[in-house]
């Protein structure tokens, strides 16, 4: 099983409201990643966990928030988003972190925020 | 991170090979070559890495030029399905190298 799960697929929220994406796999891999892509751009490396740990924070504004609940889950949790924050998350996993491991990615969460 | 270089997009036949070429010039002896697709709708899928020597998978073939200035995705028998965004990358295998994406090259097969 390669598989990474996102929910949920498609989100839309105010500027007021407070969720969360989450992110799951059961490859047993301790690198976890959440990506933004907006529309027709590359993705755009968010955070790093390792180990449950978080390891990078790529200067990400703190109305994004990480948490690594455990070594197969991993959430964002979103609060006073503004509108270009509207974006396609991904998450991504991996063995390690070692430049050889391959990352597999989730289907992402299609964000909207009005 | 090194940079790479690749067309903004190319075109195939269905059913023809196709030659992907990306530029790494400013390449270091520790960087591995990587190759992920997206395609439309869906998340990044890898596709294949090397570091100094040309290797095969069932997805697709990668030859690397004997300075690894440069690297080439070769893709056997294009299908519909192979349309996507082609993303070649160096991930640094002195440090903990993450993937960090470049425009890619957005490949269209043509029936």
């Amino acid at each position: 099983d390669t598989e990474v799960t996102q929910t949920p697929k498609h989100l839309v929220m105010g500027m007021t409201n407070k969720k969360s994406l989450k992110c799951e796999q059961h490859m047993g891999h301790r690198a976890m990643y959440w990506y933004k892509q907006k529309a027709k751009k590359p993705p755009e490396l968010m955070f790093v966990y390792s180990y449950e740990k978080l390891s990078i924070n790529e200067s990400v504004p703190s109305r994004f928030s990480p948490e690594c609940p455990n070594s197969s889950l991993l959430n964002l949790h979103l609060h006073a988003l503004q509108p270009e924050d509207s974006a396609l998350y991904l998450c991504a996993s991996s063995q390690g972190r070692h430049a050889r491991d391959t990352q597999y990615f989730g289907p992402g969460t299609r964000l909207t925020v009005l | 991170d090194a940079k790479t270089t690749q067309p903004n997009s190319m075109e195939s036949n269905e059913e023809e090979p196709v030659h992907l070429p990306c530029n790494h010039s400013t390449i270091s002896g520790t960087d591995y070559i990587h190759w992920y697709r997206q395609l439309p709708s869906q998340g990044p899928e890898y596709v294949i890495h090397g570091l100094t020597s040309n290797v095969n998978n069932r997805m697709a073939s990668l030859a690397i030029a004997e300075d690894r200035k440069s690297s080439t995705l070769i893709l056997h028998r294009a299908t519909l399905r192979d349309a996507a965004v082609y993303y070649c990358i160096l991930r640094d295998g002195g440090s903990q190298g993450n993937l960090i994406f470049g425009k890619g090259t957005k490949l269209s097969v043509k029936p």
